[in-house]
Parts: C-alpha cells; sequence; structure tokens
C-alpha cells in the first residue's frame, strides 16, 4: 500500500518568507507527527496529532511554527517569517494509534532558507 | 534527562564481516526502542521495535537484542546494501506518547 507522502520533496525560500509543508500519511493512520532533521543529527520532535488535535507541541521552537490536520488526515506545518537556521529536512511519520505502535517515516521535505 | 548514546558513530566493515552497533539509553521508564535504516536523502526506514529487556528480533542478517540499559544491532556477514545510517530511538513513559527520542546514528559502509 501507499506509504507516508510529503510534498515538496524539496523548497528553496528567502529569509523572511512564509513556507508551508504538507503530509500525508498512511490511510487509516490516526496518529501524525513532525520531526525535523539537520545534518549529521537524529530527528528532533516536532509536534504530534491524535486524530485532529495537537497531542504534545512541545517540540514546536517557537511561535513561528505551527501545524494542522483540520480533518484527521492530511497535516500541514506552517513556518512564518523563515530563518536561516530553520533549513533542515523536515520528516512526516504516521502510526496506527500514538504511544504503541512503530511510526513510518516519509521522505521528507528539505527546506533551505537562502 | 532522556537521552539515546549510539556507537561508534561510523563504522567500515568488509563484505561478510560481522560486527555489531550500540544503543545506550538513559528514560525513565521504557515504553519501546525502535530501530531505523536511514539511506542517504531517504526518511528512516523501521526495522524492529523491543519492549523488554530479554528480547530479541531478527530480519535477514539483521538481529536486535535489549537490556535494561542498551540494545544492540547485530550484523551477520554484511553485504554492500547493508549501507546505511542506523538510528536508534525510545519512547518513554514519562513522556508524550508521540515523541521519539533519537540517537545520532551509526553510518555503516560496507565494501565489497
Amino acid at each position: 500500500g501507499a506509504g507516508v507522502s510529503q510534498t515538496p520533496s524539496n523548497k528553496v525560500t528567502e529569509k523572511g518568507k512564509y513556507v508551508e509543508l504538507r503530509c500525508d500519511p498512511i490511510s487509516g493512520h490516526t496518529a501524525l507527527y513532525w520531526y525535523r532533521q539537520s545534518l549529521g543529527q537524529g530527528p528532533e520532535f516536532l509536534i504530534y496529532f491524535q486524530g485532529t488535535g495537537a497531542a504534545d507541541d512541545s517540540g514546536l521552537p517557537n511561535d513561528r511554527f505551527f501545524a494542522v490536520r483540520p480533518e484527521g488526515s492530511v497535516s500541514t506545518l506552517k513556518i512564518q517569517r523563515t530563518e536561516r537556521g530553520d533549513s533542515a529536512v523536515y520528516l512526516c511519520a504516521s502510526s496506527l494509534m500514538a504511544g504503541v505502535d512503530e511510526q513510518f517515516f516519509g521522505p521528507g521535505t528539505r527546506l533551505t532558507v537562502l | 534527562e532522556d537521552q539515546v548514546t549510539q556507537s561508534p558513530e561510523a563504522l567500515r566493515l568488509q563484505e561478510g564481516e560481522s560486527s555489531s552497533l550500540n544503543c545506550s539509553y538513559t528514560v525513565s521508564g521504557l515504553r519501546g526502542l525502535f530501530w531505523y535504516r536511514q539511506d542517504p536523502g531517504k526518511g528512516p526506514e523501521f526495522l524492529f521495535t523491543l519492549y523488554s529487556a530479554g528480547e530479541e528480533k531478527e530480519k535477514e542478517r539483521l538481529k536486535a537484542t535489549l537490556t535494561k540499559k542498551e540494545s544492540f544491532l547485530h550484523i551477520t556477514a554484511p553485504k554492500p546494501e547493508d549501507s546505511a545510517t542506523y538510528l536508534c530511538a525510545v519512547l518513554n513513559y514519562g513522556g508524550s506518547q508521540g515523541n521519539l527520542i533519537f540517537g545520532k546514528g551509526t553510518k555503516l559502509s560496507v565494501k565489497p
């Protein structure tokens, strides 16, 4: 079956611009997660959703970052006033339920802020 | 503070030369330990979940084991296609149900 998909695969933007990153989870998965991965590091947790609600957003670095999942399926990570330090690979994952099942990752979106 | 440390950072093997990767963890209460494989430019690919000390799981040339303080990923007679970064992550009872804590990974290179 289809895995987790993310669009775009690459995004280049200028400092100060707004970007949206999209994640389409595996069908039937109720939990959805966002991570950020810098070069040479493991993924770092940002936020996760159980259904439509954000169950834990403690990993969001500041209020420029926001994520939504309005219908409990597709999610969008939104970054306002981008900074060069936001450059990283943004990974999305999904699982059947949070806290129990393994998380399956998408290919990621590589964000470059010039 | 919950922490995951992987060693070595990088490992070079000849084809057929078996070895082990280490993942040491410090968590308030382990809900599960996960191993992933990550190829360059790709997202992590799930390999194993281990839940309790003494548990072992196998898949082809890979075998994962778990103790109360660490996990090992044993690679038997590796092939060049096993070259990748192997990530270890933990999920704990004390924190968020979604918050996987990852190590930095071990980059494995297998030469023919």
